[in-house]
This record gives C-alpha cells, structure tokens and sequence, in this order.
C-alpha cells in the first residue's frame, strides 16, 4: 500500500468561503479520486482526479462547485467553493497503485464543518 | 434501490464471537468486491479484494461471494475488541474508476 496524507485534518468554515483540501502519497500512483462522505452516510465518488488535465465528474458533481487539480503523479487538491452547511462532509482521497488496479487506498480523510 | 445493499446495524457481540456481515448488490456486472475497515475518525482501510464466487481467508477474516445470489459476506472469527469498527463493503465493474459502496455496519466487540 502507500502513505497518504491530506491537509487539513478538520476544518471549520463559514458558509459562502472556499476551503482546498491537500492530498499527498508518497509513492506513484497510477489514478487518484475524490470520495465525499456525508454524515451517517457511506462514501460517494465525486471525481477522478487526472494529471495535467480536467478532472472526470460524476453525475451530480460539477467543476464549479468542486473544482480539482492534480499537478503531478502524487499530488491532488480539491477545493469545496461556496459553501454551505450542506457541504458538512468527510472528504477522502483515494488512490489506485500500479499492480493493484481494481482496489483503491483512502487517506485519512478531512473533516468539514460548515456553519 | 441502491446498487449494494447494506445492514447499517449496529450490531454488538461479545468478545470471542464469529461475526457475519453482509452486503446484497443488484448489478451483475460487478466483478469484484472488497472489504474495508474504517475506525472512527480514520479513513477506510482495505480489508479484503475478491474476484472470483468462493471463499478468501487472512487470518481470522475470510470473505465470501456468491455472484449467482449477488450475495457478499465477511466473517470474522474470534472477534476482538479492537475489531469495533465501521465494515464497508464495495464493488466494481472491471475496468471502471467508481467503487460503489454500502452504507456501512457499525460493529462492537464488547469485552
């Protein structure tokens, strides 16, 4: 498996503000991705992070609200715009390593609230 | 209807015992299904990968498929405090980039 981190670990924000997640591996991965985990709910894929290109959104997602960039093979942000309370989620990186193409490695996660 | 159904629980058993956690899914073209282990406050930790309809074992957790039900399980055997734990199941068609998931089974071993 890899490390994986994400920066924040939490966050407390006020509605109407952005906040950019950071998600760092420490080894190369061939895909990385963008879960959101709502509250007492299970993980959903927002997108699929690409290097040196738009990201790939799933359906009810969209660039403006959830805009992502992945300068390198290690590295991804994403960042929640205009926030509202509804916006109050674990957000997860995940990772796809090369050998491994059919499973996915989570970060720790960071946790939002929005107030 | 969800594509992979799951009890949330929770569900609390005494310290020793096998535990049984189920996933049913509807879309047959899923070809593989993984495990994962998620602490509180902690992101989720794969468990178990399987393919193939049949039973994996690692150490006390063996997971199982049965494709022609659409029907996924884990055990866990000799069960441990240190197991309490949220159990996501999840699957994938080959080739794809989404995993979709259950809802979870929130578990307590209680000593």
């Amino acid at each position: 498996s890899a490390v994986i981190s994400q920066k924040p670990s939490r966050d407390i924000c006020q509605r109407g503000t952005s906040l950019t997640i950071q998600c760092q591996v420490d080894s190369q991965v061939t895909m990385m991705f963008w879960y959101r985990q709502q509250p007492g709910q299970s993980l959903t894929l927002i997108a699929t992070a690409n290097q040196g290109s738009e990201a790939t959104y799933e359906s009810g997602f969209v660039i403006d609200k959830f805009p992502i960039s992945r300068p390198n093979l290690t590295f991804s942000t994403l960042t929640v715009s205009n926030m509202s309370p509804e916006d109050s989620s674990i957000y997860l990186c995940s990772v796809k390593l090369a050998g491994h193409q059919e499973t996915q490695y989570f970060g720790p996660g960071t946790r939002l609230l929005v107030l | 209807q969800k594509e992979v159904e799951q009890d949330p629980g929770p569900l609390s058993v005494p310290e020793g015992a096998i535990v049984s956690l189920n996933c049913t899914y509807s879309n047959s073209a899923f070809q593989y299904f993984m495990w994962y282990r998620q602490y509180s406050r902690k992101g989720p930790e794969l468990l178990m990968y399987t393919y193939s309809s049949g039973n994996k074992e690692d150490g006390r957790f063996t997971a199982q498929v049965d494709k022609s039900s659409k029907y996924i399980s884990l055990f866990i055997r000799d069960s441990q405090p240190s197991d309490s734990a949220t159990y996501l199941c999840a699957s994938v068609i080959q080739g794809a980039q989404k995993l979709v998931f259950g809802q979870g089974t929130r578990l307590t071993i209680n000593p």
